[in-house]
């Protein structure tokens, strides 16, 4: 079965420091891995999304690799802010018009 | 305004009420999609549909219907509600082909008593 795991699913660290956020999946044959962010109450905003030929994507603070041998992606944010805290998903397409998410890491800023 | 809304935002019914909830996009995007999102599930897919009138169940059709007779609306039906279908709803469309990201309404919360 294809799965998609986020560990841990709550992190806490201080305004300013940089974080990473880790994704797993048990297929290595995708075409494309998406990073998610969900505000509470909220629909699901687009953040990052990587074709299975790259190996990183970077917007802003927000950079996101890609290692389809070790079946890994990861979402790296630089200088954390308040405004970043809110639960990020990591999506996969594994080539069948169906996106498989993850549960999400739940991130809270701490000011 | 352009962009992919649902109504109701919130919605409480009786266990065996039927229920449509309602998702409809202005970019006319090939696809849409109908999730559920659970706590400890992550978002499971209901539904989705690749055009007018072409749909396919997802990872949870079970006690759903869909229908798609204009590409810009997706309802999704709860034919008889149960408390396990009390959930958040999500729809999302997307241009054709795997390259493209999906784009999200804000969601439906349902409660069935």
């Amino acid at each position: 079965k294809q799965e998609v795991t986020q560990i841990p699913a709550a992190l806490s660290v201080p305004e300013g420091e940089n974080l990473v956020l880790n994704c797993s999946f048990t297929d290595s044959a995708i075409y494309n891995l998406q990073w998610f962010r969900q505000d509470p109450g909220k629909g699901l905003t687009s953040l990052l999304l990587i074709q299975s030929s790259q190996r990183e994507q970077t917007s802003g603070r927000l950079n996101a690799s890609l290692d389809k041998s070790s079946g890994r992606s990861t979402l790296y944010i630089a200088a954390s802010q308040p405004g970043d805290s809110a639960t990020y998903l990591c999506a996969v397409y594994f080539g069948n018009e169906k996106l498989t998410f993850g549960t999400g890491t739940r991130l809270t800023i701490i000011p | 305004d352009a962009g992919i809304t649902q109504s109701p935002r919130y919605k409480i019914t009786e266990t065996g009420r039927q229920v449509t909830l309602m998702c409809h996009q202005t970019w006319s995007h090939s696809y849409m999609f109908w999730y559920r999102q659970d706590l400890g599930h992550g978002l499971r897919l209901i539904y989705y549909s690749a055009a007018a009138d072409i749909t396919d169940k997802g990872e949870v059709p079970d006690g759903y219907v869909v229908s798609r007779s204009k590409t810009e609306n997706f309802p999704l039906t709860l034919e008889s509600a149960t408390r396990s279908q009390t959930s958040v709803y999500f729809c999302a469309s997307k241009r054709e082909g795997t390259s493209d990201t999906q784009y999200f309404g804000p969601g439906t919360r349902l409660t069935v008593l």
